[in-house]
């Protein structure tokens, strides 16, 4: 069935370290991966994406990697500040009948000064 | 350039009333996706509407319907209202998702069922 699993659901690091988030699809002719921040009280926010045709995709601190064979993607935050504090949501897009976006669980990210 | 718009922002009603809650897409988007999202939960899809018509559906009963207007803005209706119906509705543009398209989000209605 349609299925997007996302761990962890908590993540503490220190200001400055890394963090990194995982998920797996279930769909194989799956080929669009975005990734969302939400913070408290606020709109889902696109902060990167990726399409199957990329194994790797980077935007300053932020990297997306893909494993299209294992049907597996992740997130990557560099020197996290405390303002990355939020939840984090990964998403697979589904092709049947016109096609869907379904989301992970959420990763709630604290990054601790 | 607007983003997504709903309306209302905050709704309360009681068990078993109707509710009608409301979207404009972003300019320039023909598609629109309507999600229910529960505290701490993901959003979960509930349907998506293209040229007027409903394309997809999530699993959610009939109680939850929705229409798109000719100007791409759309409605989704839940009747019967139930207390696990409270959450934030939030509704996503896109610019036909044939290919898969970035959603762009509303800030969302809070529904709260007493």
């Amino acid at each position: 069935g349609e299925n997007v699993e996302q761990h962890p659901s908590t993540l503490s690091v220190q200001e400055g370290d890394s963090a990194v988030i995982k998920c797996t699809y279930s769909d194989s002719a799956s080929n669009y991966f975005p990734w969302y921040k939400q913070e408290l009280g606020k709109r889902p926010q696109l902060i990167i994406d990726i399409r199957s045709n990329v194994g790797e995709k980077k935007d300053q601190r932020i990297a997306v990697t893909l494993n299209k064979t294992a049907k597996h993607f992740s997130l990557h935050i560099t020197e996290t500040q405390p303002e990355d504090s939020a939840v984090y949501f990964c998403a697979a897009f589904y092709y049947n009948q016109g096609g869907k976006l379904i989301f992970g669980q959420g990763t709630e990210l604290s990054v601790k000064p | 350039d607007a983003g997504v718009t709903q309306s209302p922002t905050h709704l309360i009603k009681t068990r078993g009333q109707q509710v009608t809650l409301r979207c404009s897409p972003k300019s320039g988007h023909d598609t629109v996706s309507w999600y229910q999202q529960a505290l701490g939960q993901g959003p979960q899809f509930i349907f998506q509407y293209y040229e007027e018509e409903e394309r997809q559906r999530g699993n959610f009963p009939d109680r939850f319907s929705g229409h798109q207007f000719p100007n791409y803005s759309s409605e989704l209706n839940v009747n019967a209202l139930l207390l696990g119906d409270s959450a934030l509705y939030l509704c996503a543009s896109s610019f036909s998702t044939a290919l898969g398209s970035p959603l762009h989000f509303g800030n969302g209605t809070r529904l709260t069922v007493t």
